[in-house]
């Protein structure tokens, strides 16, 4: 079993529907929770992060996180043709370890 | 003024050959990385060095070896190349060094292709 595991889409949304990416890890020692975009061609940068279970909202995102399940989301809402890329979720114990992302596209 | 440059952007090279990227960090930071990512997108870290020593080495061949001369450069050197090492490898580099900021900031990413 992968470390993270996230469905490799892709995702296929209409602009101005919530995209919603999930994420599971496996380790319950794991602290810290992170997503990052990455756009075609482009290094990935940190867009979220989450610590304690809950929701955490910025702008047009929310992370969620589940401690008991073991399970982290990413909620986009009024989707936007930039956010078509592809979404890697990160947990960190001892190091950050990513999953193997999430293609999102975004409909005009 | 990039934070984080590597070079080269693209190597192609035949199969059997050595090659080496070489990273520097202009942001004063301590910790700095090396990933692969394969053409799955996944990205998994090789190597990680804090202020000039090696803290993380994943099961990476010994044909990889990373060396840091100081703390804003990191350099990666593969020898005999084989058609498996074909991907984009990203240096990044972290604020501290438990890195549960989760916050690393990556380098354009080589890419290397081995025939």
């Amino acid at each position: 079993q992968k470390e993270v595991e996230q469905n490799s889409g892709p995702l296929s949304v209409p602009e101005g529907a919530i995209a919603s990416l999930n994420c599971t890890y496996s380790d319950r020692v794991s602290q810290s929770f992170f997503w990052y975009r990455q756009y075609s061609g482009k290094s990935p940068e940190l867009i979220m992060s989450i610590y304690s279970n809950g929701d955490k909202e910025d702008g047009r995102f929310t992370a969620q996180l589940n401690k008991a399940s073991q399970y982290v989301s990413l909620l986009i809402r009024d989707s936007q043709p930039s956010d078509s890329a592809t979404y890697l979720c990160a947990v960190t114990n001892e190091k950050l370890t990513f999953g193997t992302g999430t293609r999102l596209t975004i409909i005009p | 003024d990039t934070a984080v440059s590597q070079t080269p952007k693209y190597l192609v090279t035949q199969m059997g050959n050595d090659k080496s990227i070489k990273c520097e960090q202009n942001l004063g930071h301590d910790t700095m990385y090396w990933y692969k990512q394969d053409s799955k997108k996944f990205l998994k870290i090789m190597f990680s060095y804090n202020n000039k020593e090696l803290i993380i080495n994943e099961t990476v061949p010994n044909r990889f070896s990373p060396k840091s001369p100081d703390k804003a450069h990191l350099n990666l050197h593969i020898n005999s190349l084989e058609l498996g090492d074909s991907a984009v490898y990203f240096c990044a580099s972290s604020q501290v060094r438990t890195i549960d900021t989760g916050e690393l900031f990556f380098g354009e990413g080589s890419r290397l292709t081995v025939l």
